[in-house]
């Protein structure tokens, strides 16, 4: 079956600091990796995807992921945060074959960037 | 283009009542998700459409909630009788297809609150 870890319940972080949000995943093919981030009273919106390729993969609003296939992780980066960032993120995976194909999500993380 | 269009936005009613929530997905797309998102937790899904036909429910808990898509385009999440356990925001999704790198659109979800 496949899984997603979001280890961290909540992350702080000064305003133009730079921001990791982790998410682990296991999949028994090879996995598609979604983040999505959710703000308060809104449904969750597509940040960014990695399909194959690059492992590094950059998506909306700044916000970049990392694929690291030997540690199983998928971790959303940006470079300097903003206090508008401050929202639910969620991370999703989707086997490419041999499982689910229905997209299992993360308990998700709260991001809290502080002014 | 429109989005997901969900209806109600809130909902509060007595345990062993009866709801409905209603889902219009993206003009043009076959793929349709309703999630379960209780506080705290990411998103379940609860079953998965494909045009008109049911891709996976088996999350779904048939004793008491069912969902039809009868013209392939919008649908209707029932739950009867609720439970207190049944508080939660229901998410509506939808693709393009079912795609495993497909993202997916949210709408803004129905909070239920279960007295």
């Amino acid at each position: 079956a496949q899984s997603v870890a979001q280890p961290e319940d909540q992350v702080n972080v000064a305003e133009g600091n730079p921001l990791t949000v982790k998410c682990t995943y296991s999949v028994s093919g090879n996995p598609y990796l979604f983040w999505y981030v959710q703000y308060p009273n809104r449904g969750l919106q597509f940040l960014l995807k990695y399909i194959t390729g690059d492992n590094l993969v950059k998506g909306s609003y700044g916000f970049e992921a990392e694929f690291n296939k030997s540690q199983t992780s998928f971790h959303l980066k940006k470079p300097s945060a903003l206090v508008s960032d401050s929202a639910l993120y969620f991370c999703a995976v989707r086997d490419m074959g041999g499982g689910s194909y229905i997209p299992t999500f993360g308990r998700g993380t709260s991001l809290i960037v502080h002014p | 283009e429109a989005g997901v269009a969900q209806s109600p936005r809130y909902k509060i009613i007595e345990k062993r009542q009866s709801v409905a929530f209603w889902c219009n997905p993206i003009s043009g797309h076959a793929t349709l998700y309703w999630y379960q998102q209780i506080l705290g937790q990411g998103p379940k899904l609860l079953i998965q459409f494909q045009n008109n036909g049911v891709v996976d429910d088996s999350q779904l808990p048939k004793d008491r909630f069912s969902a039809e898509r009868l013209k392939g385009v919008d649908s209707t999440l029932k739950i009867q009788p609720a439970k207190l356990e049944d508080s939660a925001v229901y998410l509506c999704a939808s693709s393009p297809t079912r795609g495993t790198n497909e993202k997916l659109f949210f709408g803004s979800g129905t909070q239920l609150s279960v007295l």
